[in-house]
């Protein structure tokens, strides 16, 4: 799987839109960009994932440049409840056969009043 | 839609005993997959099934580490002879056939 690289960190004033930036120049042209997040101490909630078209649903819009070497995943509007690290990593999809899922250590979004 | 689910949710043990976990994925996933997660840290792989058959182990699941998935729907994972080092978050994911993997909420193991 393809290594991937965020910011460590990033803030955002609630009700603004929160952009996370994600690098993955070596992804495979089978591979799919998936971001998840994790509120503390809680199990990773997966949140939208794509090919190579932007995608959007209830939770975010995201976004992946034509070479496919980077994506920005937005918040609408955040919230205070949006506040947890969010996860980029790059995996190969359905039927295939696609096994781990290879995390870094994502980027720590802390949404301010 | 249930979502996965994992029992027990934290456990204590001294340092040196047997502890297992159990998963139950979602209902119509063929995919169960088994991850740990230290403080600071992204999860880490351990290993996955497809349907009852193991298809991969990390170099991480040592062999005080084993993981069964019997049937084909739950799985468990034991860890033997725990040490200080294994206290972490143990993450269970289900997804269909590579699709998305979806996350349980963790078991919290603290080795004492």
């Amino acid at each position: 799987d393809a290594k991937t690289t965020q910011p460590t960190s990033m803030d955002c004033a609630e009700g603004r839109a929160a952009n996370l930036p994600c690098n993955h120049s070596t992804i495979s042209g089978n591979e799919y960009v998936y971001w998840y997040r994790q509120i503390h101490s809680q199990g990773p909630q997966y949140i939208i994932h794509g090919l190579k078209n932007n995608e959007t649903n209830e939770m975010a819009s995201l976004i992946i440049t034509e070479d496919r070497k980077s994506s920005t995943l937005i918040l609408p509007h955040a919230t205070l409840r949006d506040t947890a690290v969010y996860y980029c990593i790059v995996r190969a999809g359905y039927n295939t056969n696609a096994g781990k899922s290879t995390f870094g250590d994502g980027t720590t979004l802390t949404v301010k009043p | 839609d249930t979502g996965v689910s994992q029992n027990p949710r934290h456990k204590i043990t001294k340092r040196g005993q047997n502890v297992t976990f159990r998963c139950d994925p979602i209902s119509e996933h063929n995919r169960l997959y088994w991850y740990r997660q230290t403080l600071g840290q992204g999860p880490e792989f351990l290993t996955y099934f497809q349907n009852e058959a193991q298809l991969e182990k990390s170099r991480l699941l040592s062999d005080r580490f084993s993981a069964e998935r019997p049937k084909g729907s739950f799985s468990t994972l034991e860890i033997q002879r725990t040490e200080q080092g294994d206290s972490a978050m143990y993450l269970c994911a289900s997804s269909s056939s590579g699709g998305t993997q979806y996350f349980g909420p963790g078991t919290r193991l603290l080795v004492l």
